[in-house]
């Protein structure tokens, strides 16, 4: 149980358009998802906090008309990262929160973009 | 604020024998703990977690890890080695008397384990 569900799982977009990735919890509702990115060889960087219905909350630094984020339903939090540059490309990882071991992670979503 | 350390970049050890990966955490409050691993190019995958009760954690492939409160220190273990343990572990960290359900990560420590 608790599974979550990523994709795509890669991307290769050409510079200066959009791209978007989806993250549904299969088999729980999701009423909170997360959305990180992670340099190689680096950890992972929370990008902004996702909750159903409202608005995401984003962290110091990120773009939130770059990186544009919707919950609209419990299932469902799609990340789109807009005008795309190749300083964008990175792996994109949506984690949710479930009741049996805290939270799930999706597989991740590796961006290049050319 | 809440934050993780992870003192070790890379951690070697050979088939069979014990693993350590190290972690020490910065909480306010209670902390709730987490070990993940993550494999090329996927998601984190969950081994463990501490909340409350027995200082000893079990978890998923033979790991588990020990709270120590007096030392702010949750370091993963294992008896014996596999090769195929050989990944990227990350360490994490929420207060649970901040209000905030936000997870901090370690910078992660990448464990080799050689045949």
């Amino acid at each position: 149980g608790a599974v979550v569900s990523q994709h795509p799982s890669r991307v290769i977009c050409k510079s200066g358009t959009s791209v978007k990735i989806e993250c549904r919890s299969l088999d729980f509702q999701a009423t909170t998802m997360f959305w990180y990115r992670q340099f190689p060889k680096q950890s992972l960087m929370l990008m902004a906090t996702s909750n159903e219905g409202s608005k995401a909350t984003y962290e110091q630094g990120v773009e939130k008309d770059k990186f544009l984020i919707n919950h609209a339903s419990l299932t469902l939090s799609t990340l789109t990262v807009t005008s795309a540059h190749p300083e964008d490309s990175s792996f994109y990882i949506c984690s949710a929160i479930n009741r049996e071991n805290g939270y799930t992670f999706g597989s991740g979503t590796r961006l290049t973009v050319v | 604020a809440q934050s993780v350390a992870q003192p070790e970049d890379q951690v070697n050890v050979a088939e069979g024998n014990p693993l350590t990966v190290k972690c020490t955490y910065s909480v306010s409050g209670n902390p709730y703990l987490f070990w993940y691993v993550q494999y090329p190019n996927r998601g984190l995958q969950f081994l463990l977690k501490y909340i409350t009760g027995d200082n000893l954690v079990k978890g998923s492939y033979g790991f588990e890890a020990e709270f120590n409160k007096s030392q702010t220190s949750f370091h993963l273990k294992k008896p014996s080695a596999l090769v195929s343990d050989s990944a990227l572990y990350f360490c994490a960290v929420r207060d649970l008397n901040s209000g905030y359900s936000t997870l901090t990560f370690g910078k992660g420590t990448m464990l080799l384990v050689s045949p």
